[in-house]
Formats: C-alpha cells, sequence, structure tokens
C-alpha cells in the first residue's frame, strides 16, 4: 500500500525564518512526486513535479527537492503571505495520486 | 484556474437523505476524480472518470456512486448520507492521456446531521 508521511504537521516561522518541510512515501511504481499549497476555504493549488532523485524546483521563495525516500519543501525567508497548508502527493504509474495529511505553516510578521 | 466549478459551495443535510454534488469544467478535459478531505487524513480518492459515461472506483468508494454523461459533467452522489460523510469534498481534471497534473476546484462543504 502506498504511504505518504509529511511531517511536521504545524511549523509557525517568523517572517524570514527559513524552514522545511519533509514528504516521505513508500510506493511501487513512483511516476512523479507533487506539492500543492492550500490555502483555507479553497481548494488545493499546483506547485511543482519532481519526477527524479536529485531533482530540483524553485518558485519565488519555494524550494523543491527529491530523492529515492522523500521529498522537502525549502521555505526560504519566508513572508506572511506564505501562510498555508503545503501537500505532498506522490503518482503511481495509473497516474492516481495518495495525498499526505499536509503541514500547515503559519508566518508571523 | 482550470475553469473547475463546484455546486452546491455549501449544504447541510439530514442522516438518511440523497445528495448530489456537481463538478463542472469548461474545458474538455477527459479526466475527472472526486476526493474527499477530512482532518488527519489528507486527501483521499473516491471515484473517477475517464471518459464520458467510463468510471471506476478510488480508495474510500463504499457509500458513494458517481455519473459522467456529458465530457463537462461529473456527479457525485450520496445515496443515503450519513455523519461520517461530513467532509469537504473536492473535484480535479487531469488535461489528457499523456499530462499528470490535477487541478482542482474550490470544494463542496458538506455535513450530515
Amino acid at each position: 500500500e502506498d504511504q505518504v508521511t509529511q511531517s511536521p504537521e504545524a511549523l509557525r516561522l517568523q517572517e524570514g525564518e527559513s524552514s522545511s518541510l519533509n514528504c516521505s512515501y513508500t510506493v511501487s511504481g513512483l511516476r512523479g512526486l507533487f506539492w500543492y499549497r492550500q490555502d483555507p476555504g479553497k481548494g488545493p493549488e499546483f506547485l511543482f513535479t519532481l519526477y527524479s532523485a536529485g531533482e530540483e524546483k524553485e518558485k519565488e521563495r519555494l524550494k523543491a527537492t527529491l530523492t529515492k525516500k522523500e521529498s522537502f519543501l525549502h521555505i526560504t525567508a519566508p513572508k506572511p503571505e506564505d501562510s498555508a497548508t503545503y501537500l505532498c502527493a506522490v503518482q503511481t504509474n495509473d497516474y492516481k495520486l495518495s495525498f499526505g495529511a499536509g503541514t500547515t505553516v503559519t508566518v508571523r510578521a | 484556474d482550470a475553469g473547475i466549478t463546484q455546486s452546491p459551495r455549501h449544504k447541510v443535510t439530514e442522516t438518511g437523505t440523497p445528495v448530489t454534488l456537481r463538478c463542472h469544467q469548461t474545458e474538455n478535459h477527459r479526466y475527472m476524480y472526486w476526493y474527499r478531505q477530512d482532518p488527519g487524513h489528507g486527501l483521499r480518492l473516491i471515484h473517477y472518470s475517464y471518459g464520458v459515461k467510463d468510471t471506476d472506483k478510488g480508495e474510500v468508494s463504499d457509500g458513494y456512486s458517481v455519473s459522467r454523461s456529458k465530457t463537462e459533467d461529473f456527479l457525485l452522489t450520496l445515496e443515503s448520507a450519513t455523519s461520517s460523510q461530513t467532509s469537504v469534498y473536492f473535484c480535479a481534471i487531469r488535461q489528457g492521456v499523456n499530462t499528470d497534473t490535477q487541478y482542482f476546484g474550490p470544494g463542496t462543504r458538506l455535513t450530515v446531521l
């Protein structure tokens, strides 16, 4: 059975205080690993897809990396508008997604 | 914005009543998905569709049925709602056979009393 575990469950940061979120997974036949951002009361918003170990992708203050067993989402010098829940999901060869429970990030000014 | 709307956005209903949620897309995407999101569980796949009248079950399909009679609409029905089906329901689309990203709608918050 595919498993995706995100840690920590919640992260409180001061503005400018960089940190990392972890997504560890066990899956048979990984096709890709996805990161989404979700604001309260809204649907998940696509951020990145990573396909192979060693791959990195960046968008503004966010950088996602992938190894064979886990992915990290690094938030550099966060701002209050980076406050959200970040979801990780693994995609198998049938294109189905299995999601982790998410990490809720709160950035204080 | 992947051109996805969901209706209703909020609904409160009684145990035992039937409920239908609608997902509507305007961009002719082939694949459509229904998920539910509960605290501590993340998003879980209920049913999905890979074309008109072509549907299949996800990991939490018990108590739910779906229909897709035209490309743009994917309906999720709770035949007899139970309190355990209180959740936020999201629809998602995937554009085509060789694309992998799913894009999500705004969600429907369903409360079963």
